[in-house]
């Protein structure tokens, strides 16, 4: 079965630690994967995506398939960071749609 | 640009009423997608249209919710004889559509409350 888990449901640090947000998936064929993020009272949108293999907002994700994970990272937290974050897998055999985690609140305290 | 516009924002019902929820992706997307997010829980997949027809309505949860797109442009979710677990947000994305992946653009979603 195609899944995407994210174990934590709240991730609590101060400003300036590293965050790592967990994100493990479940999919027969060749995934690409993706970070959606939330902010408060904004709608959701797209944060980074494997294949681009790029550092969006000092966040990067690292596709490990032995380990079937995609965790986030960012070295030295901000206040402005807090915001729910969405880890989804794309569904090839299903035009493209995505397939999402539960999510993860990120809390940044001062 | 304007993204993605979703309407009403909130809509509350009494059970077994029939609403209708509106989308209205982005200028020249072809794909649109509607997902549903219940409380705690990420958005999970209902309908994917390309152009005016739905090519995938695998993730319509039984035949009290159905959507149309009848000028491959705006698109409404219909649920008939709501029930209290329909309560969720509705959210509508949409994407150029084409062969490869093509980001999604969501909405700010509709927010169903069933009483």
């Amino acid at each position: 079965a195609q899944r995407v888990t994210q174990p934590e449901k709240l991730l609590s640090v101060f400003k300036g630690a590293p965050v790592e947000l967990k994100c493990n998936y479940s999919y027969s064929g060749s995934p690409e994967l993706f970070w959606y993020v939330q902010y408060s009272r904004q709608r959701l949108q797209l944060l980074l995506r494997h294949i681009s293999r790029e550092s969006i907002k000092g966040f990067t994700a690292d596709l490990n398939k032995g380990e079937t994970s995609f965790h986030l990272k960012k070295p030295f937290a901000q206040e402005e960071d807090s915001a729910m974050y969405y880890c989804a897998l794309l569904d090839r055999g299903g035009y493209n749609k995505l397939i999402f985690g539960a999510g993860t609140r990120l809390a940044v305290h001062p | 640009g304007a993204g993605v516009s979703q309407t009403p924002s909130n809509k509350v019902t009494e059970k077994g009423k029939y609403v209708e929820l509106r989308c209205d992706p982005i200028s020249g997307h072809t794909a649109l997608y509607w997902y549903r997010q219940s409380l705690g829980q990420g958005p999970e997949f209902l309908i994917y249209f390309q152009g005016t027809g739905a090519a995938d309505d695998s993730g319509l949860p039984n035949d009290r919710f159905f959507a149309v797109r009848p000028e491959g442009s705006v698109s409404t979710l219909k649920i008939q004889r709501t029930e209290r677990g329909d309560s969720a947000v509705y959210l509508c994305a949409s994407s150029r559509g084409g062969g490869s992946y093509n980001e999604q653009f969501f909405g700010p979603g509709t927010r169903l409350t069933v009483l």
